[in-house]
């Protein structure tokens, strides 16, 4: 089964603060992406990486930052954390398409980040 | 800005009773997905339909597509308690094989009633 792990379900910080919210997987799947999910405006793509130390922005990048240097990990930085990213955040990966593989992404559990 | 749109945003019905939701999309698309998130969790593959697929079956699941009014429907049959959760569908616009990016709907909530 494929699993993809995200560092924490729940966090709070504080305005200010830089937050640092971390996701692996196990499937050696290329594809990386980071969503944001608010009530009514649904899941949007923040940023995402189709190899190591590659990335593209998504709709909307701006207060963030990500990282990739290992294949399995994929990590997204908030360099100083405001209220209005107070958010559920889901990591996702997908293998390139192929004959063998469809472009189906596999979440994490998501993390409920609080910023006060 | 949402590529899909599901219709209802809301549905309750009875367990045993089908359910059905929609979902519309602007531009042209590669394939159609559709995903399915319990409360407060992260979101778990259904289905996935090609743009020249018209209908595609899992299970319990019936997923059609129609290209030229650039819409899909999702079929539940027999509908189970277990089944409560909100439904996105996904669309993949620009094809490439590498960094292909999905657009979510903003999601059917279903009950299931027992």
């Amino acid at each position: 089964d494929v699993k993809v792990t995200q560092s924490s379900r729940y966090l709070v910080k504080r305005t200010g603060e830089k937050v640092f919210l971390e996701c692996v997987q196990d499937m050696d799947h290329e594809n990386m992406f980071w969503y944001r999910q608010d009530p009514g405006l649904g899941l949007r793509l923040i940023y995402f990486s189709y190899d190591v130390k590659m990335k593209e922005k998504g709709d909307i990048p701006e207060g963030y930052s990500v990282s990739r240097e290992k294949k399995e990990r994929f990590s997204l930085i908030l360099e100083s954390a405001s209220t209005n990213q107070t958010s559920m955040y889901l990591c996702a990966s997908s293998f390139f398409y192929s004959p063998r593989h469809n472009n189906e992404q596999f979440f994490g559990p998501g993390t409920r980040l609080t910023v006060l | 800005s949402q590529q899909g749109e599901e219709d209802p945003q809301a549905l309750s019905i009875q367990e045993g009773e089908n359910a059905t939701m929609n979902c519309s999309y602007k531009t042209s698309i590669n394939n159609l997905q559709w995903y399915r998130q319990n409360s407060g969790r992260g979101l778990v593959h259904l289905i996935l339909i090609r743009s020249n697929e018209r209908e595609k079956h899992s299970g319990r699941l019936r997923v059609t597509l129609d290209t030229s009014k650039k819409s899909s429907s999702l079929l539940i049959t027999a509908s189970r308690a277990a089944d409560t959760a909100s439904y996105f569908c996904a669309t993949v616009a620009i094809f490439k094989a590498a960094g292909n990016k999905l657009t979510f709907g903003g999601g059917t909530r279903v009950l299931v009633k027992p």
